[in-house]
């Protein structure tokens, strides 16, 4: 059965700082793996996709590592803004059109 | 260009009765996929239709199901609604098979009483 946990569960840091979320899946034979935000009662908007092949991805103040032999993930959020308060999901794929499984996710709290 | 779309937004029934949630994927996006994300628990997969067939299935009973038009939209169905059943459903559409980001709708909440 495939797993994906995400920790810690909930994070709250000043503005400005840099932080890590972390994800981390049992099986590692994975497709992709994708970063989501999603805002309170909202559904999900896609941040990062990293194929199996890839180390990272990066976008604008975001960069995702990925290490399949460890079978875990980071998503890294430089000088952190209010602005990037919501709960960020990660979630695996295992074949080519194959649904993600997905992590129960860390809210974020960025305090102004 | 629009996104997914899905409605209701909200929807409120009793034990027993049966619902059906409607989701439109962004134009030239064949395939849909359907998730639940109830309180406390994460988004959980429940199914996945591409031209107008079902791909693959969820650990979920029989009475979730669902179908695809060939519009490619798509209806959940869930008959004999359970107080378990009360979350927010979600439906993402991707461009097609292979296509690997999927684009996700609002959500429908739905809760039971």
């Amino acid at each position: 059965k495939q797993e994906v946990t995400q920790i810690p569960a909930a994070l709250s840091v000043p503005e400005g700082e840099n932080l890590v979320l972390n994800c981390s899946f049992t099986d590692s034979a994975i497709y992709n793996l994708q970063w989501f935000r999603q805002d309170p009662g909202k559904g999900l908007t896609s941040l990062l996709l990293i194929q199996s092949s890839q180390r990272e991805q990066t976008s604008g103040r975001l960069n995702a590592s990925l290490d399949k032999s460890s079978g875990r993930s980071t998503l890294y959020i430089a000088a952190s803004q209010p602005g990037d308060s919501a709960t960020y999901l990660c979630a695996v794929a295992y074949g080519v059109g194959n649904q993600f499984y997905f992590g129960t996710g860390t809210s974020l709290t960025v305090i102004p | 260009e629009a996104g997914v779309t899905q409605s209701p937004t909200h929807l409120i029934k009793t034990r027993g009765q049966q619902v059906t949630l409607r989701c439109s994927p962004i134009s030239g996006h064949t395939s849909v996929y359907w998730y639940q994300q109830a309180l406390g628990l994460g988004l959980q997969f429940l199914l996945w239709y591409d031209e107008g067939e079902e791909r693959n299935r969820g650990n979920f009973p029989p009475r979730f199901s669902g179908r695809q038009f060939p519009n490619y939209s798509s209806e959940l169905n869930v008959n004999a609604l359970e107080l378990e059943d009360s979350a927010l459903y979600l439906c993402a559409s991707s461009l097609e098979v292979g296509e690997d980001t999927q684009y996700f709708g609002p959500g429908t909440r739905l809760t039971v009483l």
